[in-house]
């Protein structure tokens, strides 16, 4: 979806360094996530935040850390990349006011660490 | 390809066929239930959702039902085609208008055969 972009879209890194993660969108949404995605675990949320006064741990938000630095932006950090922070990771936008209560989803983001 | 397949319970349909995922949720609390489908290398797409209040809607070829009896909701597509192929997860949240954020299932990959 077109209206919440990702960069990079993939990116290869070496533990121990520090490594961020973009997400933008024009949908005017409050609402922010962040998810990694690994193979047969299905989606796990990771932070999220629901103004950009507003930072919350998701399931799994050890080893990471955010910055709501607009409505419409929201980036997710590795402070020190390790290994098993390899996966899919996806930014989602949700509406707080509209009638449509779903996430909208970005590309993704492919990192390997190494 | 898309490595979010591994391991995952896997349908496999004849094109023209009808499909039907199913999904066992886990809060009986959650008030608000979404599909999204997931194609390789993209991001998750909402299908359709449903409210507790209802046991059965209708899309363009989809219809999600919800027994709330079992804690259990499905999706059928009619006339399944190739396009169709993709990795197909439900999700479930107490509250859409509140604070709360969505559980996701671990999915099932749907292949159609030509």
């Amino acid at each position: 979806d077109a209206d919440v972009t990702q960069t990079p879209r993939n990116r290869i890194t070496k533990t121990g360094k520090r490594i961020m993660l973009e997400c933008s969108q024009t949908k005017g949404h409050d609402r922010m996530y962040w998810y990694r995605q690994d193979p047969g675990l299905g989606l796990r949320l990771i932070y999220y935040s629901f103004d950009v006064k507003d930072i919350n741990k998701g399931e799994i938000s050890d080893g990471y850390s955010v910055s709501r630095q607009a409505q419409a932006k929201f980036s997710l950090s590795l402070e020190s990349a390790i290994p098993n922070q390899t996966a899919l990771y996806f930014c989602a936008t949700s509406d707080l006011y509209g009638e449509e209560k779903t996430q909208y989803f970005g590309p993704g983001t492919r990192l390997l660490v190494l | 390809g898309e490595s979010v397949g591994l391991h995952l319970p896997t349908l496999s349909v004849q094109e023209g066929d009808n499909s039907i995922i199913n999904c066992a949720y886990s809060n009986s609390a959650s008030d608000y239930f979404i599909w999204y489908k997931q194609e390789s290398g993209k991001g998750p797409q909402f299908i359709i959702d449903i409210r507790s209040n209802m046991d059965k809607r209708q899309g363009q070829r989809v219809t999600v039902l919800l027994n709330k009896t079992v804690k259990h909701l499905s999706l059928q597509i009619a006339a399944t085609q190739p396009g169709d192929s993709a990795v197909y997860f439900c999700a479930e949240t107490l509250d859409p208008s509140g604070y709360s954020t969505l559980t996701f299932g671990k999915g099932t990959m749907l292949l159609v055969s030509p």
